[in-house]
């Protein structure tokens, strides 16, 4: 089956650690898309990527850092710049850039 | 600035209570209006894309429309198992490369 995955589903981090958020896909999808969910607030973009070795900004990219080696694969990192990273993180992929976005289950990450 | 706003915030119905759900937008222009649901803990699951100003989809329960500043999602007699929260995204002509997310709608079906 394809689909987007997402691991862990749960991690906790001590202050002052990075952590690194795993994303994979086998869509065979050219863009991929982290992005950060609070509650009572929509989805805000991390980063995207349109193609491998290729990545951009989004809104709130300042504390993060992401990587695209491979087309499957877009790990993002938590580090310890990110002030409050207590969060519901989502990765989606699309087929290319503008087109409809699909998302992984999430990795809800915990600040202790 | 483009913004997405959703209302209401919680929506509660009886089984069978047909409602719709609002999602405004302001966009310099639109490319695309999305439509996902999304259950707790769960990442959201793709519904609809709309294009333009009177197109409609289907499915099952559900019917999303288009107007030049808004779209509804219209559920018709729901059941328990549409509980969920609905988000609405849309996607500016001039940045088609990033969907702005509304906040969402939280939506409970009573039996």
């Amino acid at each position: 089956d394809g689909g987007i995955t997402q691991s862990p589903k749960y991690l906790f981090r001590k202050e002052g650690q990075n952590v690194t958020l795993s994303c994979e896909q086998n869509l065979n999808h050219d863009a991929m898309y982290w992005y950060r969910q609070d509650p009572g607030q929509g989805l805000r973009l991390i980063y995207y990527s349109q193609i491998v070795n290729d990545f951009q900004k989004g809104d709130i990219a300042e504390g993060y850092s992401v990587s695209r080696e491979k087309k499957e694969s877009f790990p993002l990192t938590v580090t310890s710049a990110q002030k409050n990273p207590t969060a519901f993180y989502l990765c989606a992929s699309s087929t290319g850039t503008g087109d409809t976005q699909y998302f992984g289950p999430g990795t809800r990450l915990t600040v202790l | 600035e483009d913004q997405v706003t959703q209302s209401p915030e919680a929506l509660r119905l009886q089984e069978g209570e047909s409602s719709s759900l609002n999602c405004s937008y302001t966009v310099s222009g639109l490319r695309g209006l999305f439509w996902y649901r999304q259950d707790p803990g769960k990442g959201p699951e793709f519904l609809f894309t709309l294009y333009s100003a009177g197109e409609e989809k289907e499915k099952e329960r559900l019917k999303a429309t288009l107007t030049k500043k808004e779209s509804f999602l219209h559920i018709t007699a729901p059941k328990p198992e549409d509980s969920a929260t609905y988000l609405c995204a849309v996607q500016a002509a001039t940045s088609y490369d990033k969907v702005i997310f509304g906040p969402g709608t939280s939506l409970s079906v009573i039996p």
